[in-house]
């Protein structure tokens, strides 16, 4: 069973502070997703990266997969109370488990005005 | 093009009874994916059909069943429902399956009474 470990559970901080989540698994991954859920919603993709040590950013997100494509992080830089939810990592299997997304329980960041 | 639709948005049940929940893909999609998410397990996959066949399935018991109509909409069913059922019951649409971008409804949230 492929199991992703997210770091820290809840974080909270305020506005203009940076921030980095942590994706972690004794699993190789195929790609791994970063999705943000607000309340009442279901996730919405942010970004999938694919090759190890790849990194994305979008906006004030950063994203990194790690060399061994067990790992990633989500960088916020400066962040904005729009950011406040639940940010969640799946990670896609490799071969016949590839239909699978396995995701993490999920990092819940409130910024505070 | 309109998003992922689920239906009811809540409902409340008792323990024994059944309940069946209802998703309508984005139009053009063909895979359909459904998720718990609980607060303590995160999201866990359930099971996921494709041009009306089931083509992945989580580890959940017997009593979650799902089908998937030529519409390609879908359906899931808990029979003899248990407390801890209660949950948020997301489902995913999908062009084709695989790597391609899962888009979430906004979820079925069940509480089990």
């Amino acid at each position: 069973t492929q199991l992703l470990e997210q770091s820290p559970q809840f974080l909270s901080i305020q506005e203009g502070e940076n921030l980095t989540v942590y994706c972690n698994s004794s699993s190789v991954f195929s790609s791994l997703q970063w999705y943000r859920q607000e309340p009442g919603e279901g996730p919405v993709l942010l970004v999938t990266v694919v090759t190890g040590g790849e990194v994305k950013k979008l906006k004030r997100l950063t994203f990194q997969f790690g060399d061994a494509r067990k790992d990633s992080s989500l960088h916020i830089t400066a962040a904005q109370t729009g950011d406040t939810g639940l940010y969640l990592c799946a990670g896609a299997g490799s071969g016949g488990s590839n239909y699978k997304l396995t995701f993490g329980k999920g990092t819940l960041l409130t910024v505070n005005p | 093009k309109a998003g992922v639709t689920q239906t009811p948005r809540y409902l409340i049940k008792t323990r024994g009874q059944q309940v069946t929940l209802s998703c309508s893909p984005i139009s053009g999609h063909r895979s359909v994916s459904w998720y718990q998410q609980t607060p303590g397990q995160g999201l866990q996959f359930l099971f996921e059909y494709f041009s009306e066949t089931q083509r992945n399935k989580g580890n959940f018991p017997g009593r979650f069943s799902g089908r998937q109509f030529s519409n390609s909409r879908s359906e899931m069913n808990v029979s003899t429902l248990e407390l801890g059922d209660s949950a948020l019951y997301l489902c995913a649409s999908q062009f084709g399956g695989g790597a391609d971008t899962q888009y979430f409804g906004p979820g079925t949230r069940l509480t089990v009474l």
